[in-house]
Order: structure tokens, then C-alpha cells, then sequence
């Protein structure tokens, strides 16, 4: 079954402490992974695509990376407007389903 | 260029009462994807619109039904509502029916 789980739940985090958070996918064929950032009450604010392992994309202090098997977002000396939560889902090519499997997310606070 | 808009913003109806949600989509952008977020949960997928014919649907019964127009925007419809239908639900938009999706600021619907 196609599955998405982020780690950690939770994270908190000093103005300045780098940290990176974890995306594990089992999917049948990946066709994308893909990253959003997601602020209490409103819809998610799309960050990155992946396609193939290995590709790393860039924003500000947000870095995207990833593997066969899992996906790291990496926060470069994060700033308390970072806090958010971090959402991750996969689309795959199996089959005629084009719905995205997201993960529960990892809720991100920085202290400053 | 504008974003994804959904209205209304809040909602609240009573138990077996119907609702209409309505969302416009990105301009260029002819797929619709709908989804429903329980507080602290991923978004759920509900189903997905291309070229006004559904593409894809996901665990919902068929009291969540939907419609897109010419312009591409959408509706979602919720009949018999049930205390669980109490969530945030949102719509996205993307330029083919496997490109990222961009998100609307959801409709927040309370059922009582």
C-alpha cells in the first residue's frame, strides 16, 4: 500500500538551529514528491517537486533533497517566520490514480 | 495572476443539511483537485477534475459529489451532512492533472 510518514512530529527549534526533517515514502512507481508549508487555517503553500533520486532544489533557507526511499527538508539557520507546518506527499505512476498520499506533516516552531 | 479563491470562508450548518463549496482556479490551469483536513491530519483526497470530467476520486461516498464548469472552476457538494463532515476543505489547482498544485485558502466548515 502506498504510504508517506514524516518524522518528526513535532519540532522546536532556537533562531539560528539548523535542522532537517524526514519524508519516508512507499509508493508503487514514484512520479513526484512534492513539499508545502502549511500556516494555521489556510491552505497549503507549495516549496519544491522532486522527480528522481538524487535532485536537490533551493529557496531561501530551505533546502530539498531526495533518495529512492525518503526525502530530508533542510532548514538553514531558520528564522521564527519558518514556523509552520511541513507538509510532504507523493503522486505515483502505477496504475490510473493521479491523487496525491500526504503525509501528516511535522509541525515546526522557531524560538527566537 | 491570480491564485486559487474558494468561498465562503466559514460555514456552518446543521446535521443532514446540504452544502456548496465553491472554488475558482489558477488562470491557465485547467485540473481541480479537492480535499477535506481534519485538524492535525494530512489533507484527504476527495476527488479530482480535468477538463470538466472527474479523474480520479478517493474513500468518499457519493454524497461528495462535484462539478467543474468551462472556466474550469469547481464546486463540491456535500449532501446529508454528517458531525465527521466538520473539517477544512480545500481545492487545488494545477496545469495538468500531474503538475504541482496550488492551493486555495479553504472553506472551514462546521456542522453542528
Amino acid at each position: 500500500e502506498d504510504q508517506v510518514t514524516q518524522s518528526p512530529e513535532a519540532l522546536r527549534l532556537q533562531e539560528g538551529e539548523s535542522s532537517s526533517l524526514n519524508c519516508s515514502y512507499t509508493v508503487s512507481g514514484l512520479r513526484g514528491l512534492f513539499w508545502y508549508r502549511q500556516d494555521p487555517g489556510k491552505g497549503p503553500e507549495f516549496l519544491f517537486t522532486l522527480y528522481s533520486a538524487g535532485e536537490e532544489k533551493e529557496k531561501e533557507r530551505l533546502k530539498a533533497t531526495l533518495t529512492k526511499k525518503e526525502s530530508f527538508l533542510h532548514i538553514t539557520a531558520p528564522k521564527p517566520e519558518d514556523s509552520a507546518t511541513y507538509l510532504c506527499a507523493v503522486q505515483a505512476t502505477a496504475g490510473n490514480n493521479r491523487k496525491l498520499i500526504w503525509g501528516l506533516g511535522t509541525s515546526l516552531a522557531v524560538n527566537p | 495572476e491570480t491564485g486559487v479563491t474558494q468561498s465562503p470562508t466559514h460555514l456552518i450548518k446543521t446535521r443532514g443539511q446540504q452544502v456548496t463549496l465553491r472554488c475558482s482556479s489558477q488562470s491557465g490551469h485547467n485540473t481541480v483537485s479537492w480535499y477535506q483536513q481534519a485538524l492535525g491530519q494530512g489533507p484527504q483526497f476527495i476527488f479530482q477534475y480535468y477538463r470538466e470530467e472527474e479523474n480520479g476520486r478517493g474513500n468518499f461516498p457519493p454524497r461528495f459529489s462535484g462539478l467543474q464548469f468551462p472556466n474550469y472552476s469547481s464546486e463540491l457538494n456535500v449532501n446529508a451532512l454528517e458531525l465527521d463532515d466538520s473539517a477544512l476543505y480545500l481545492c487545488a489547482s494545477s496545469f495538468n492533472m500531474w503538475s504541482e498544485q496550488f492551493f486555495g485558502p479553504g472553506t472551514r466548515l462546521t456542522v453542528l
